[in-house]
């Protein structure tokens, strides 16, 4: 079956610390990947995406991913995180190619930044 | 480029009762999709037009929802009856071509 797994549902680093948020995922095919974003209230941004090429991929506001396929994740990272990061990021998994992309979340990964 | 509008933002009912959200996608957007997302928990596809099509409804409850989008523009998810389980946050997104979806800020429902 399809899933997306999120290991970590509450993380909480020092402002300036780096990020890592783990992802992993089941897919029968090469998939498209994502990660968005959620402030409270706010609905979803996407960060970045995988569709092909170059496994690492950079995103907005300083955020990359590496998709590995040996381990199957996507990872998300960011050398030096900002106060203003705090919020929930989600990892999700769709199809490749087709015109329809049904995606399938994982569950989130609450971030909270200390001073 | 204005992005995916959703009206109202917080709706607050009673059990039993119904209602209706409204989204208006970004222009140009063939695609529609409609999410709930329940705390705790990543959204979860209910329903996705494409044009003024259903692609995928698998996992719309039909025996409460509905959902129509008949100009192929803006669309509209009803609930009716209303149950305590139905309380989240409901999301519209679309996209052009079907691959990267922006959502829009959601419609949190609380359902007493």
């Amino acid at each position: 079956a399809q899933s997306v797994t999120q290991p970590d549902i509450h993380i909480t680093v020092s402002e300036g610390a780096s990020l890592e948020l783990r992802c992993n995922y089941s897919y029968g095919a090469t998939p498209y990947l994502f990660w968005y974003v959620q402030s409270p209230g706010q609905g979803l941004q996407l960060l970045l995406k995988y569709f092909s090429g170059d496994t690492l991929v950079q995103g907005i506001k300083g955020f990359e991913a590496e998709f590995k396929r040996s381990q199957s994740s996507f990872n998300l990272r960011k050398p030096s995180v900002h106060w203003s990061d705090a919020a929930e990021y989600f990892c999700a998994v769709g199809p490749l190619g087709g015109g329809y992309n049904k995606l399938i979340f994982g569950a989130g990964t609450r971030l909270a930044v200390h001073p | 480029e204005a992005g995916v509008a959703q009206s109202p933002r917080y709706k607050i009912i009673e059990k039993r009762q119904s209602v209706a959200f409204w989204c208006n996608p970004i222009s140009g957007h063939a695609t529609l999709y409609w999410y709930q997302q329940i705390l705790g928990q990543g959204p979860k596809l209910l329903i996705q037009f494409q044009n003024n099509g259903v692609v995928d409804d698998s996992q719309l409850p039909k025996d409460r929802f509905s959902a129509e989008r008949l100009k192929g523009v803006d669309s509209t998810l009803k609930i009716q009856p209303a149950k305590l389980e139905d309380s989240a946050v409901y999301l519209c997104a679309s996209s052009f071509g079907g691959d990267t979806q922006y959502f829009g800020p959601g419609t949190r429902l609380t359902v007493l």
